[in-house]
């Protein structure tokens, strides 16, 4: 089973900055990685699918990159309705598929 | 517009069998190429994928739970069902459904879990 860590745990940033989120793979995932975000209440929603692409209508400020172990979610200027938890999942070796345990971005 | 709806009850007792049932409005279950799955989400913690199945027939779960979980269809409701067999109070998570694809080498987005239902808390406890 491929383990995903995530880091940091929760991470506290102000509007406007620019947030950093790393997930990393306890074995290589080549690409196909894909990050969430999850707001309480809500079901995850597709942010960034094969490391790299942006979902259909997710707006351009988010940006994934890396491939095989080390992964980056980068959202540049941070908006108020970006303070969710993050999540990074990975499709290539499967079963099972596996999630990380998350990133908490907060307002500062 | 794709959407899935989970239902089922909110409370089963230890050692019962959870049982939830998904059901998909705006699109068919039959479509080629999309696998339908449920992932489970305990409280404050990431989520588990459970299993997927495929219209034809084909399911694969995860091994941590294979022994306990049956998945199911119902093409002529478009509906599919989850049954997780002798809870305990580990079993206690939001139960998510959502759709995925296998479009081979093409990346896509909805090769990815995409749409999700809005869940449902499946609490286990006497």
């Amino acid at each position: 089973e491929i383990v995903l860590t995530q880091s940091p745990a929760t991470l506290s940033l102000s509007p406007g900055e620019r947030a950093t989120l790393s997930c990393r793979a306890s074995q290589s995932v080549g690409s196909s990685l894909a990050w969430y975000q999850q707001k309480p209440g809500q079901a995850p929603r597709l942010l960034i699918y094969d490391a790299s692409n942006k979902a259909p209508d997710i707006p351009a400020r988010f940006s994934g990159s890396g491939s095989g172990t080390d992964f980056t979610l980068t959202i540049f200027s941070l908006e108020p309705e970006d303070f969710a938890v993050y999540y990074c999942h990975q499709r290539s070796n499967w079963p099972p598929y596996t999630f990380g345990q998350g990133t908490k971005l907060e307002i500062k | 517009q794709l959407q899935l709806q989970e239902s089922g009850p909110g409370l089963v007792k230890p050692s019962e069998t959870l049982s939830l049932t998904c059901t998909v409005s705006g699109g068919s279950i039959s479509s080629s190429s999309y696998y339908w799955g449920w992932i489970r989400q305990p409280p404050g913690k990431g989520p588990e994928w459970i299993g997927s199945f495929y219209y034809s027939g084909y399911t694969y779960y995860n091994p941590s739970l294979k022994s306990r979980v049956t998945i199911s269809v119902d093409t002529s409701k478009n509906q599919f069902s989850l049954k997780l067999s002798s809870v305990t109070a580990a079993d206690t998570a939001v139960y998510y459904c959502a759709r995925h694809g296998d479009f081979g080498m093409v990346i896509r987005h909805d090769n990815w879990f995409d749409p999700w239902g809005p869940g449902t808390l499946v609490t286990v406890s006497s």
